[in-house]
């Protein structure tokens, strides 16, 4: 089946800090791959997407890369801010006529301390 | 663009009552997504809207559950003889035609419901 494993959390960093957050997945064929992101009281938000092998998203200094010979699509960032707090969850669309949703992972909650 | 919109935030109800959770979509969007988010997890999809047509229901949609959207606008998601496993934050995303495999999956605030 199609499932998305992602590193517990919570992950509690310094400002300006290096992050990653490690997400694996398992799906047949090839899925298109994202991070959402909820901050506190807000609804999910796609923060970046990668739908094919060796693609890189990105989105406000946030990056991951789809790798196909990894099953993994990594978050990383180089330079965290307070702001970035939030909890962020993995997640794909298996590669299936007629498939169209989102498969999560339980989510990792960043605290980002100044 | 108003965003998706999702009424009530919050539902507390008595096990064994029905509930009835209403989402309005960003207008111009086609598709529609309900998923329920229990504590600690990630959303679960419920079922999936194309218009006013129902394609997909999950098998967690069990027969106490039923959704609808009538004439593709916005859609209703009624728990009837609600349980306390049923305490939950049911979601609302819609996307625009041709925008599923790219994600592009717009999320309401959700609504809590707590069930007593």
């Amino acid at each position: 089946g199609n499932s998305v494993t992602q590193m517990e959390g919570p992950v509690t960093l310094s400002e300006e800090a290096f992050l990653t957050i490690n997400c694996t997945y398992t799906a047949t064929g090839y899925p298109s791959l994202f991070w959402y992101v909820q901050y506190p009281g807000e609804g999910l938000q796609l923060l970046l997407k990668a739908t094919k092998a060796d693609d890189k998203g990105s989105n406000k200094g946030f990056e991951a890369t789809y790798r196909k010979e990894t099953t993994s699509f990594h978050l990383e960032k180089g330079s965290v801010q307070v702001s970035d707090s939030a909890v962020y969850f993995c997640a794909l669309i298996p590669f299936s006529g007629g498939y169209n949703k989102l498969i999560f992972g339980a989510g990792t909650r960043l605290a980002v301390h100044p | 663009d108003t965003g998706v919109s999702q009424n009530p935030r919050h539902k507390i109800t008595k096990r064994g009552q029905n509930v009835t959770f209403r989402c309005d979509p960003i207008s111009e969007h086609n598709r529609l997504y309900w998923y329920r988010q229990t504590l600690g997890q990630g959303p679960e999809f419920l079922t999936y809207f194309q218009n006013e047509a129902q394609l997909e229901k999950s098998r967690l949609l069990s027969d106490r559950f039923s959704a609808e959207r009538p004439k593709g606008s916005f859609s209703t998601l009624e728990i009837q003889r609600t349980e306390q496993g049923d305490s939950a934050m049911y979601l609302c995303a819609s996307s625009p035609k041709g925008g599923d495999r790219g994600g592009e999956q717009y999320f309401g605030p959700g609504t809590r419901l707590t069930v007593t």
